[in-house]
């Protein structure tokens, strides 16, 4: 199967600061692109997507950047709360795809 | 948004033996897929699961060893067969939702062999 199979890297933030989480994906024929978020016992949540037409997209709290020339992606949360602490997931699809590739997360600490 | 629901949310296995994972929709797809999340890993695509038709699986993963079920548009289960140690992993469900494209899990099954 498809899949990062790495450890998760951490990321530790101060309540009420803004945090940045990155994500490289690899196919160039991907044009969705999503953030999902997992807490612990659950399945992925989620957060907001963005398509390949756009670079940038804002939801509540939340920002997603896409860069398609160097195949980047990062979810920007903004005052960052403890709720927020959980395991945040890039994942892609491709054009007329159903399949959802997740790449490796990234584990947010916050701190009170 | 949808809501997945998966029985059962954990078991304990013993080497050899088979669990059949059942997931539940509350509203009709056509898309269903599984996937498989090691400890401290990302998730893994298993198989896709349309209705109607057999299953689709990813590379590293065969029908006899993991046989999935689609009977209907709310309803999927996945069979872990002749489990091993190295099979125990959390395993989720997932649909996925015309129009809105969107992708919804369920909780997930935490499966433990011995």
């Amino acid at each position: 199967g498809e899949s990062v199979g790495l450890h998760l890297p951490t990321l530790s933030v101060q309540e009420g600061d803004n945090s940045i989480i990155n994500c490289a994906y690899s196919n160039s024929a991907s044009d969705y692109f999503i953030w999902y978020k997992q807490e612990s016992g659950k399945g992925p949540q989620f957060i907001i997507d963005i398509r390949s037409n756009m670079d940038k997209r804002q939801g509540q709290r939340v920002t997603v950047l896409l860069n398609k020339t160097v195949k980047h992606l990062s979810l920007q949360i903004a005052a960052t709360q403890p709720g927020d602490s959980a395991v945040y997931f890039c994942a892609e699809r491709s054009t007329g795809g159903f399949k959802t590739i997740f790449g490796a997360g990234t584990r947010l600490f916050v701190k009170a | 948004s949808a809501v997945i629901s998966q029985k059962p949310s954990r078991d304990i296995c013993q080497r050899g033996t088979s669990l059949t994972i059942q997931c539940q929709v509350d509203s009709q797809v056509t898309m269903m897929f599984w996937y498989r999340q090691q400890p401290g890993q990302s998730l893994t695509l298993i198989a896709t699961a349309n209705q109607g038709s057999e299953a689709t699986y990813e590379s590293g993963f065969v029908i006899d060893k993991f046989p999935i079920s689609r009977p209907n548009l709310t309803f999927s289960t996945l069979t872990v067969s002749n489990m091993s140690p190295e099979d125990s992993s959390i395993y989720l469900c997932s649909s996925l939702h015309g129009g809105t494209d969107t992708q919804y899990f369920g909780p997930g099954t935490r499966l433990t062999v011995l």
